[in-house]
């Protein structure tokens, strides 16, 4: 059965600096990992999907990366900035399942 | 972009009530999902529909749930006597299928569900 764990559970960092999400997680026969950002109350807003047969994808200030071997993806956000203050859920699709399996996410809180 | 639509937004309901949410998938996609979140937990999966199947379920999906794609459009899910713990946020997903792997599910902004 697949567990996806993240950690840090909160973090709070200073405005500029470069910092690091991690998502692990049991079963590496996986479709694809895709990281989430979710404001207090609100949606899901999808940041970075990578496939399975890829090792890292980038959007502006985020790269994610996967290590299915290992079954550990990052989340790097370089110059982070307030409005990156949420929290970051990673989610994994696994082979042979119709669903994704959630973390619990990293409570993000960048200090001007 | 196409998005995933939710309605309503917000749905406030008497225990032991009825509750139908309201989800329009993007057009073309062909597979339907339902996600769960309780507020300050993580998102749950619910249930998967295709080709007018449950393709698969949670534990958390009993008899008290059911789905239906009643027209072209629209994507539903009932619950039929809410009770307390069903209170939270539900998000709709659509994906494009039957080709998993490189296409995500999109979601939709939810529907915050409270019982009284």
């Amino acid at each position: 059965k697949q567990e996806v764990t993240q950690i840090p559970a909160a973090l709070s960092v200073p405005e500029g600096e470069n910092l690091v999400l991690n998502c692990s997680f049991t079963d590496s026969a996986i479709y694809n990992l895709q990281w989430f950002r979710q404001d207090p109350g609100k949606g899901l807003t999808s940041l970075l999907l990578i496939q399975s047969s890829q090792r890292e994808q980038t959007s502006g200030r985020l790269n994610a990366s996967l290590d299915k071997s290992s079954g550990r993806s990052t989340l790097y956000i370089a110059a982070s900035q307030p409005g990156d203050s949420a929290t970051y859920l990673c989610a994994v699709y696994t082979s042979g399942t119709y669903k994704y399996i959630f973390g619990t996410g990293t409570r993000l809180k960048v200090l001007a | 972009e196409p998005e995933v639509t939710q309605t309503p937004s917000h749905q406030v309901t008497q225990m032991g009530q009825e509750v139908i949410l309201r989800c329009v998938p993007i057009s073309n996609h062909l597979y339907f999902y339902w996600y769960r979140q309780i507020l300050g937990q993580k998102v749950e999966f619910l249930v998967s529909f295709y080709n007018n199947e449950i393709s698969e379920k949670s534990e958390i999906f009993d008899d008290q749930f059911s789905v239906e794609r009643p027209d072209g459009s629209n994507f539903t899910l009932k619950i039929r006597s809410t009770k307390l713990e069903d209170s939270a946020m539900y998000f709709c997903a659509s994906s494009v299928g039957p080709e998993m792997s490189n296409q995500p599910q999109h979601f939709g902004d939810g529907t915050r569900l409270s019982i009284l």
